[in-house]
């Protein structure tokens, strides 16, 4: 398997809280990209990264930002936590057309 | 990216071939065919990918019709653990897009 660690793997917060998600990988990919899941909506892109501090967004970036400041390293920054931000995020690494995916965190925004 | 259409579910019997269609009818010249599977809250599994020839690894193989506007995905001898939600994904992986876009998939479970 890949390596490539997501954390922490759960986590409560309160509404209004910044939190930080983790993903870091020691593959020594060019590609990394964060995704949420959500039951209806499917796997769907919130950022993703194609280098050192190169970052773009993808379809449902708002209320998210990213850095990605070393190679291993990708964060995700809810600035300030809502409720529909209660979701499971995948981290990915890709360095060609074969993905690898991390294990999850699960978020909830009460 | 081309759309891909799924069934929602499909059921399988233990040991025997699992076969997952896709439809992809809009797919260009220079977009694979990617597979993904992910099982019960785990993070989604690269399977196997093709452009226009078949495919085969030790998970699957896949079949791309000859005009590329359907594939399927083959488990051999399927068991319970290859029950999980199966992707297929049109996508351009050329240049720096590696981005994939997920549908909904097709859920197939397998019986004992």
């Amino acid at each position: 398997d890949a390596g490539i660690t997501q954390s922490p793997r759960h986590k409560v917060t309160e509404t209004g809280t910044p939190v930080t998600l983790r993903c870091h990988q020691t593959e020594n990919h060019r590609y990394m990209y964060w995704y949420r899941q959500d039951p209806g909506h499917g796997l769907r892109l919130i950022h993703y990264s194609y280098g050192v501090k190169d970052t773009d967004k993808g379809e449902v970036s708002d209320g998210y930002s990213v850095s990605r400041s070393k190679t291993e390293d990708f964060l995700l920054t809810l600035e300030s936590a809502t409720s529909s931000q209660t979701s499971v995020y995948f981290c990915a690494i890709s360095g060609g057309p074969r993905a690898f995916f991390g294990q999850g965190t699960r978020l909830t925004v009460v | 990216d081309a759309k891909t259409t799924q069934p929602p579910s499909m059921d399988c019997a233990e040991g025997r071939a699992a076969n997952l269609p896709c439809n992809h009818s809009t797919i260009s010249g220079n977009e694979y065919v990617y597979w993904y599977r992910q099982i019960h809250s785990q993070g989604p599994q690269y399977i196997i990918h093709g452009l226009k020839n078949n495919e085969t690894n030790e998970m699957a193989s896949l079949i791309i019709t000859e005009d590329r506007k359907s594939s399927t995905l083959i488990l051999p001898h399927a068991t319970l653990r290859d029950t999980a939600v199966y992707y297929c994904i049109a996508q351009n992986s050329g240049g720096s897009n590696y981005k994939l876009t997920f549908g909904k998939g097709t859920l197939l479970t397998v019986n004992p």
